[in-house]
């Protein structure tokens, strides 16, 4: 069955250190997307790629950076991992020219200590 | 920019009727979203509205959008244990139409 993952499903930094989380989806989905979920504020998007070589960022960018070598994986990279980053972070991706359903990855939680 | 509100608590008691509401400011959205989450899960599609609709029916879900004032509505009918979660509501942003702007969730409690 077609799938969308990340990895690791925990991770626990330090700050300063370059951190990349990894999203993989075997839809062959042309849109995929980065979001951070905190309390208080429900998901805010991060970055977004509508196809190959395609980025675009989203409200919440600033320290996060992410690249499409591929359909599959949108791996997004923290450059210098702060306190304020500590969240959990979930990947997801849609098919252009549909309702726009997106899936869901099961998340990441990062820790910045 | 676009901003989604939702209120962040509620509590209902097994079998009664559960609804959520949902309030957007401005929106170009062909769909709008409901969206739940599990606890230590991504977040799942549960329906969708054309924005030419006033309401859907599916099953135990019913979505009511009242586009003159801006408000969506997700009403569970007989509501279950297995229904507690959070709820997010989803329009599209201004801007194009994939990207998705979301709420900040409603927790629903179900109570035996």
């Amino acid at each position: 069955d077609a799938e969308i993952t990340q990895s690791p499903r925990h991770k626990i930094t330090e700050t300063g250190r370059q951190v990349t989380l990894a999203c993989h989806q075997t839809w062959n989905h042309n849109n995929m997307f980065w979001y951070r979920q905190d309390l208080g504020h429900g998901l805010r998007l991060i970055h977004y790629s509508y196809g190959v070589q395609d980025t675009n960022k989203g409200e919440v960018s600033d320290g996060y950076s992410v690249s499409r070598s591929n359909t599959e994986d949108l791996p997004l990279t923290l450059e210098s991992a702060a306190s304020s980053q500590t969240s959990v972070y979930f990947c997801a991706s849609s098919e252009s020219g549909t309702a726009n359903e997106q899936f869901f990855g099961p998340g990441t939680r990062l820790t910045v200590l | 920019g676009e901003d989604v509100e939702q209120s962040l608590f509620l509590s209902v008691r097994e079998g009664d009727s559960s609804v959520i509401n949902c309030t957007y400011t401005d929106s170009s959205s062909t769909y709008l979203y409901w969206y739940k989450q599990e606890p230590g899960a991504g977040l799942q599609l549960l329906t969708y509205i054309f924005s030419n609709m006033d309401m859907k029916q599916d099953q135990r879900l019913t979505v009511l959008l009242n586009k003159k004032d801006k408000h969506l509505s997700l009403r569970i009918a007989d509501t279950q244990t297995g229904d507690s979660a959070i709820y997010f509501c989803a329009v599209a942003g201004m801007d194009s139409s994939y990207k998705l702007i979301f709420g900040s969730g409603t927790r629903l409690l179900v109570r035996p």
